[in-house]
């Protein structure tokens, strides 16, 4: 069975903070996903990684992906409110003929003002 | 508007009842995923369709049903319900490996 293990489960840090969630598998991947949902909505792509040791920024985000495609870990530098949300990383493979995701437990992030 | 459409948003009903959610998959996805979130859960994997055949299961009990339509929108199908089916149900369509997920359907069993 394969699992996407994610840590921390919560936190919550003051507006400004530095943070790095991370997500663990002992399998390998053929690229990983990270969603950001906030409450009553759906999850909304923030990045894809694809290349063993890819390392992707969105803004304040940083998304690095792990050399051997088992692990990656998301960094956001100081932190805002905005940045409230449940955090999901996604692995996924791909058999012939189709695309299987594994999601992880999620990270739920507040950020105080 | 993320492209995938979810009806309805939210339903209410009660235990032993049978519902039916639907999902508009983003134009040009073959692809539909249905997952199920739980208060303060992850996002358990339900199944998958792909241009109206069924490709994996998951964690789906057999009380619930799917299917693709040849148009590509999908059904979810929630019968004999019980107060622990409560939760958000999820449909997102894929497209490579890019997921892109609805609304969701709040579902309330009382």
């Amino acid at each position: 069975t394969q699992l996407l293990e994610q840590s921390p489960q919560f936190l919550s840090i003051q507006e400004g903070e530095n943070l790095t969630v991370y997500c663990n598998s002992s399998s390998v991947f053929s690229s990983l996903q990270w969603y950001r949902q906030e409450p009553g909505e759906g999850p909304v792509l923030l990045v894809t990684v694809v290349t063993g040791g890819e390392v992707k920024k969105l803004k304040r985000l940083t998304f690095q992906f792990g050399d051997a495609r088992k692990d990656s870990s998301l960094h956001i530098t100081a932190a805002q409110p905005g940045d409230t949300g449940l955090y999901l990383c996604a692995g996924s493979f791909h058999p012939p003929g189709t695309y299987k995701y594994i999601f992880g437990t999620g990270t739920r992030l507040k950020v105080l003002a | 508007d993320s492209g995938v459409t979810q009806t309805p948003k939210h339903l209410i009903t009660a235990t032993g009842q049978r519902v039916t959610l639907r999902c508009s998959p983003r134009s040009g996805d073959l692809s539909v995923y249905w997952y199920q979130q739980s208060l303060d859960q992850g996002l358990q994997f339900l199944i998958q369709y792909y241009n109206g055949e069924e490709r994996a299961k998951g964690n789906i009990l057999e009380r619930f049903s799917a299917q693709q339509f040849p148009d590509l929108h999908s059904e979810l199908n929630l019968s004999s319900l019980e107060l622990g089916d409560s939760a958000l149900y999820f449909c997102a369509s894929g497209r490579g490996n890019v997921l892109t997920f609805g609304a969701g359907s709040r579902l309330t069993v009382l």
